[in-house]
């Protein structure tokens, strides 16, 4: 059971535009920032997004995050088949002495 | 160009130990706060363990907290993570990570390394 709670599998076509949620609370998300992460199948994880809403270079502008509350969400714009991956969203946790918390990731199906 | 190489795991007995090891190169290793983070077979990512440039801040999970050390030797360039007392719920790929600042913001990884895989079995 994840700290951080994302729908086991999201499904889009081509073209379309899908979200990814990210629920978490008070002591994760509420007071930290949310980082987004793709893993294509037998890969390493990338950094997709950081700091709620930024991309690094090289991330296309088809990915964006946001934050309200004790939530976020991944949005994927113009699906394309390469979109096809595992994401996870993560966040620092104050509590417990501190610590990162990951969610349990979300299997995109491009159709 | 920023590369991470990880080596050490492998094959081990429940309650051994195993050190593991990640080369840094292509960037300020000593200003950089560096992280594990593990795989099992088939499930999610968890974040094992976090340390600051410097070396004076560490920070663990729960799951791991008095069983592993984090370390660095910045004269080297190389991060450690030392496992002991492992269990078969260990079993997992396990990736180094690099941060993007010298210490806080650890759940941003901004390069990953290829992970090096421990099995813990009898």
């Amino acid at each position: 059971q994840s700290v951080l709670t994302q729908p086991p599998s999201a499904s889009g076509t081509p073209g379309q535009r899908v979200t990814i949620s990210c629920s978490g609370s008070s002591s994760n998300i509420g007071t930290n920032t949310v980082n987004w992460y793709q893993q294509l199948p037998g890969t390493a994880p990338k950094l997709l997004i950081y700091f709620n809403n930024q991309r690094p270079s090289g991330v296309p502008d088809r990915f964006s995050g946001s934050k309200s509350g004790t939530s976020a969400s991944l949005a994927i714009s113009g699906l394309q088949s390469e979109d096809e991956a595992d994401y996870y969203c993560a966040a620092w946790d104050d509590s417990l002495n501190g610590h990162v918390v990951f969610g349990g990731g979300t299997k995109l199906t491009v159709l | 160009e920023v590369q991470l190489l990880e080596s050490g795991g492998g094959l081990v007995q429940p309650g051994g130990s195993l050190r593991l090891s990640c080369a840094a190169s292509g960037f300020t290793f000593s200003n950089t706060a560096m992280s594990w983070v593990r795989q099992a077979p088939g499930k999610g990512l968890e974040w094992v363990s976090g340390i600051s440039g410097s070396g004076g801040t560490t920070y663990y999970a729960d799951s791991v907290r008095g069983r592993f050390t984090i370390s660095r030797d910045n004269s080297k360039n190389t991060l450690y993570l030392q496992m002991n007392t492992l269990r078969a719920e260990d079993t997992a790929v396990y990736y180094c990570g690099k941060g993007a600042y010298s210490s806080s913001y650890y759940s941003r990884v901004d390069v990953w390394g290829q992970g090096t895989t421990v099995t813990v079995s009898s």
